[in-house]
């Protein structure tokens, strides 16, 4: 399955505490996109990587979140000290050029923040 | 700020029947315009329409695009419970490598028996 994998499916955290979700792109894709979901919402974009650069992250809060796309391995986003407010859905997409290309997305993972 | 309107929001429907639905979007330099569906996991990519008045078509599935009134509208025809699921609409839009989606809220499309 050459698809957008991301880990975990599931995520519960306590107040507080950090969240840490991985996106490896479909093979030959070298841009990554971060997408929130909040229940009854559009997804609504965060971040957009490519290897090792970010090139637009106007979608992503200034504080608690970050996001990477290294040389090698997947793509990260971490949301450090998670309020009730974060619980949502995670979506990664990827595309092979950017511009004019469709997304992939991957199954999403779905943060609970108790 | 880019804004991408879907309408209706949600629509229950009986098998067979066809439906429109419909996205409308003001958005600052666009490039193109996308349609997924969404059931219960990822969206999955289902049209990119970049050029008005040219319909694109798979299987039961059609859409088109008219940039001068901004909008676009997604078509299905005898529909299946299998049709049962969230469609969104995005637009693609930016200059030169700084591009970005913005996506509609969905329609809820409910196909009964």
């Amino acid at each position: 399955n050459a698809g957008v994998m991301q880990n975990p499916r599931h995520l519960v955290r306590r107040r507080g505490q950090e969240a840490r979700l991985r996106c490896s792109p479909m093979k030959g894709h070298s841009h990554v996109y971060w997408y929130r979901q909040l229940p009854e919402e559009g997804l609504k974009f965060m971040v957009y990587l490519q290897k090792e650069n970010i090139i637009d992250e106007s979608g992503m809060p200034k504080e608690r979140f970050s996001a990477e796309f290294p040389k090698e391995g997947p793509s990260i986003l971490r949301i450090q000290q998670v309020v009730r407010g974060d619980s949502a859905a995670y979506f990664c997409a990827s595309s092979q050029q950017g511009n004019n290309s469709p997304l992939h997305f991957g199954n999403g993972t779905r943060l609970t923040v108790t | 700020e880019d804004k991408v309107v879907q309408s209706p929001l949600s629509l229950v429907v009986h098998e067979g029947d066809t439906v429109t639905l419909n996205c409308s979007y003001e958005v600052t330099n666009f490039r193109s315009l996308l349609w997924y569906k969404q059931e219960k996991k990822a969206p999955t990519f289902l049209f990119m329409l970049t050029s008005s008045g040219i319909e694109k078509k798979s299987g039961r599935l059609s859409s088109i695009l008219d940039k001068k009134e901004l909008f676009s509208i997604l078509n299905i025809t005898a529909t299946q419970t299998g049709d049962s699921a969230v469609y969104l609409c995005a637009v693609e839009s930016g200059t030169g490598t700084a591009s970005k989606l913005t996506f509609g809220t969905g329609t809820r499309l409910q196909v009964t028996l």
